[in-house]
């Protein structure tokens, strides 16, 4: 597509259930970035991958947070366990490589609520 | 950490021009300066990116003195449209295992008629 697209774009889950969010990146875009935004707030980092290698997961919140990207192409952020503070918007981001100069989009975001 | 330091908010009328200040004492020798749009219910969209001097597209221009550790963002006779919140984002664009911005707080334009 002509953008990073994302689904499902709202999810309502009850605590802990689990949930998986999908990420489809431009196509041809080697660096995919997972980040997390709470409400007020700028979005922060979770996860980082270049290609299929997840090269930084330094941002993950807790061992419930997993995120792959088995063929470098489509990317999971699966959320086990859910609690209500994992409530936020979730974004997925994606440029065409990790060199100077490579702008990175963002897609439109899933939004979780945990009740 | 946030790298960048921005206002919190600011407020314009239609057809001003508006200028957003980010300082980044902490700028590094690889960073480029990158800004996004945020929309209430979307993703952030980019605005523009450089790395010193200044870079202008058709929506904005970016002023970055020969210190670099501040950035003006500015927005030619803005719109109530242009309401939205602003982010200053420095980052490594030279490669590395990891390639990603950190995002501050932003400033929110607030654009009144």
């Amino acid at each position: 597509g002509a953008g990073v697209s994302q689904s499902p774009r709202y999810k309502v889950a009850k605590r802990g259930q689990d949930v998986a969010l999908r990420c489809d990146p431009i196509s041809g875009h080697v660096s995919l970035f997972w980040y997390q935004q709470a409400l007020g707030q700028g979005p922060e980092f979770l996860t980082y991958f270049q290609n299929e290698a997840q090269l930084d997961k330094s941002g993950l919140p807790s061992d419930r947070f997993f995120a792959e990207r088995p063929e470098g192409s489509v990317s999971t952020l699966k959320i086990q366990r859910t609690q209500q503070e994992d409530s936020a918007v979730y974004l997925c981001a994606s440029s065409l490589g990790f060199s100077s100069g490579n702008t990175i989009y963002f897609g439109e975001g899933s939004w979780l609520t945990v009740v | 950490l946030a790298k960048t330091t921005q206002p919190i908010s600011m407020d314009s009328y239609e057809g001003q021009e508006v200028n957003i200040t980010c300082s980044h004492n902490n700028i590094a020798t690889n960073d480029y300066i990158t800004w996004y749009q945020q929309f209430p219910s979307q993703g952030p969209r980019f605005i523009i990116q450089g790395y010193k001097t200044k870079v202008t597209n058709e929506v904005a221009s970016l002023f970055i003195p020969a210190d670099r550790k501040s950035s003006t963002l500015s927005l030619p006779r803005v719109s109530l449209s242009d309401t939205a919140v602003y982010y200053c984002l420095v980052g490594d664009r030279g490669g590395g295992a990891t390639n990603k911005l950190i995002f501050g707080t932003g400033t929110l334009l607030a654009v009144q008629p």
